[in-house]
Parts: C-alpha cells; structure tokens; sequence
C-alpha cells in the first residue's frame, strides 16, 4: 500500500540554524500538507500546497517557513532560523484528486537546542 | 472560537470494555470528520471518515462513529475493545471551504489485558 515517508526521523539542531524537512507523498497525489505536533499539544495546520504554489496557510507559517517541490517526488519544509519553539514533531500528508482524504507520514521529530 | 474538542483525554479500560470516544466541533455548515488512530511510535492512520449519507459510518478493526448533525458531534465507538487498540485517537475536522485539517486535542486510550 502506498505511503508517505519523511525524512529525517530525527533532527537536533542549534536556535537559528536552517533545517529542511522532507517529504515524499504519494505518488499520484497533487495535494501536500505540512502540520505540526508541539509535545502535549494539538496537531496543528501550517500550510497546503497545489500546483506549486501555497493554496493556504496558518498564522503559525510565517516567513520563516517555506515549503517547495524541488522535483517531481519531494516536498519540502524549510525553517530559516530555527527557534526553541519550533521543537515539535513535522507531519507531511497527501491527498489525490477526488478524494478528500489526507494521509499522514510518520513524521519529523525536531528538537531545537 | 471555532474548534473540535474530545472531551477525553485520557480513557483506560480492560479487555471486552465498550469503547465511546467523544468529538465535537463548532463549524456550521458542512463538513468533513474523520477519525485517526496513531499506534505507539507509528504514523497517523485513518480509522473512518464521514462526508455525507449514512450518518453511521464503519471504519477498520470494528470501529464505527456517528454523525449527530444537531449535536455537532462524530463520537467515536468499538463494541469490544482489544489490547491492540491502545492508542492516541484524534478527530479531525475540515471546516467548510477549507482543505486543511483541524484536530481535536487527541484521546490516549490504554487497554489493559
């Protein structure tokens, strides 16, 4: 059965030091979507992309965050300058066409230091 | 605030215990509701969802959930739960014109044998 995968697993980084989450979604789907699960908290929405291009976001995605699909396969989440408070687990999820199901990756646990 | 809410945070029962989990949400108009399941150190994974029809819908390992539209509610249910089910258990809920997910604070439920 198809599944989306990230990587890393894990990631321990210093307070601004750049990271880049990544992705590979399902292979026919065109819907993309980055959430976040801060420790204790609620899983929470950060972005959705379509077509290349951000279709909606979170007042928790600022200009820190950007997101790409470098190729055909990957779909990426950058934080530029990481902040303590960034530390949480990176959800990506993907969804086809016609189908309002999204399906989860086993997720990115950062931990900023 | 608009939000999904499960009432429980926390839910321990034994083996051949009936299971309810409640979600509740404060969105008008129509949306999508769904139920994820995440097994220690696994990935969100769909249990069921509800788009429309049927009020009752039946998901994987003899979950079932229920839409009370007056309620504003989608509890989650199993007749007899199993050691297998312990498990953090998040509703979610795709307000309308939206695409993103918002989720509810999430239910660990542990079975004990």
């Amino acid at each position: 059965e198809p599944e989306v995968t990230q990587t890393p697993s894990h990631q321990v980084t210093q307070m601004g030091q750049e990271v880049i989450l990544r992705c590979v979604p399902i292979s026919n789907h065109l819907y993309f979507y980055w959430y976040r699960q801060i420790l204790g908290q609620k899983v929470e929405f950060l972005v959705s992309f379509y077509n290349n291009e951000i279709s909606e976001k979170s007042e928790i995605f600022d200009d820190q965050f950007s997101v790409e699909r470098p190729d055909g396969s990957n779909f990426t989440l950058k934080i530029r300058s990481t902040k303590l408070e960034d530390s949480a687990m990176y959800f990506c999820a993907s969804r086809g066409t016609g189908d309002e199901t999204q399906y989860f990756g086993p997720g990115t646990r950062l931990l900023v230091l | 605030a608009q939000s999904v809410s499960q009432h429980n945070h926390h839910v321990i029962l034994s083996e051949a215990a009936s299971l309810e989990l409640g979600c509740n949400y404060s969105y008008g108009g129509t949306v999508n509701l769904f139920w994820y399941v995440q097994y220690p150190g696994q990935h969100l994974q769909l249990l069921l969802k509800y788009f429309s029809g049927d009020p009752l819908v039946k998901g994987i390992k003899g979950f079932e959930a229920e839409f009370i539209k007056s309620k504003f509610s989608f509890n989650l249910r199993k007749p007899s739960v199993q050691w297998s089910d312990t498990a953090e258990y998040f509703c979610a809920v795709c307000p309308p014109g939206r695409r993103a997910l918002t989720f509810g604070s999430g239910t660990r439920l542990q079975v004990q044998p």
